[in-house]
């Protein structure tokens, strides 16, 4: 079965100070990794996957994030956190034999300090 | 496109009574979803379909049921709403086509809000 955790369910920063959101998963098949930013009273949206690809993935508003198979892990960065970027934040994984099924982590709040 | 599309965007209902929730997508995805989300829980599947027709149980399918008749619509139906069933749900779709170019990433609707009291 698959499983994701993100560590932290809220990381608060300073503007202009580096995100870190940590994501670690469990996959018995290679996985596809998810990055969704959730805003106050909207729906999910895609900010990057990590499909097999290129290891180091960047996505929308300057995140990137980075698959790592020996850790498990795919921890989301952005260099520099902007006011904007206050949401909640989740983790998904899925793979080729789930039939495009998400699980996803239990999201990770980030305010933003100015 | 309008994307995803849910009605309504809120509702409050009391124990026993029954709703449709609706979901729309224009997309042309043949794959899509019906979460729940609880305070730091993340999102649980309801129940999710293939194409028209064809639907399944996801994590959390008590109380709820679906039908997919077309490939534009999948609503959810709630049969004699209980308080556990207070939530925000969300739609999605996706198009999963051959393995050479999987899609996968979901697009959400933007939510309705339901309380049961």
């Amino acid at each position: 079965a698959q499983s994701v955790t993100q560590l932290g369910s809220h990381v608060s920063v300073s503007e202009g100070a580096l995100v870190l959101l940590r994501c670690n998963y469990s996959s018995s098949v290679p996985p596809y990794l998810f990055w969704y930013v959730q805003y106050p009273n909207q729906g999910l949206q895609l900010l990057l996957k990590y499909t097999s690809a290129a290891t180091l993935v960047k996505g929308i508003n300057g995140f990137e994030a980075e698959f790592k198979k020996s850790e498990t892990s795919f921890h989301l960065t952005k260099p520099s956190a902007h006011m904007s970027d206050a949401a909640e934040y989740f983790c998904a994984v899925s793979s080729y034999n789930q039939g495009g099924k998400l699980i996803f982590g239990q999201g990770t709040e980030l305010s933003v300090k100015p | 496109n309008a994307g995803v599309t849910q009605t309504p965007k809120f509702r409050i209902l009391k124990i026993g009574q029954s709703m449709t929730l609706q979901c729309t997508q224009d997309m042309n995805h043949n794959y899509m979803y019906w979460y729940r989300q609880d305070p730091g829980m993340g999102l649980k599947l309801i129940y999710y379909s293939v194409g028209a027709g064809i639907t399944d149980k996801g994590e959390v399918p008590n109380g709820y049921n679906v039908s997919r008749s077309t490939t534009e619509d999948f609503p959810l139906r709630l049969e004699l709403a209980a308080p556990s069933q207070t939530s925000v749900y969300f739609c999605a779709s996706s198009y999963l086509g051959d393995s050479s170019t999987p899609a996968y990433e979901q697009y959400f609707g933007p939510g309705t809000r339901l309380t049961v009291t």
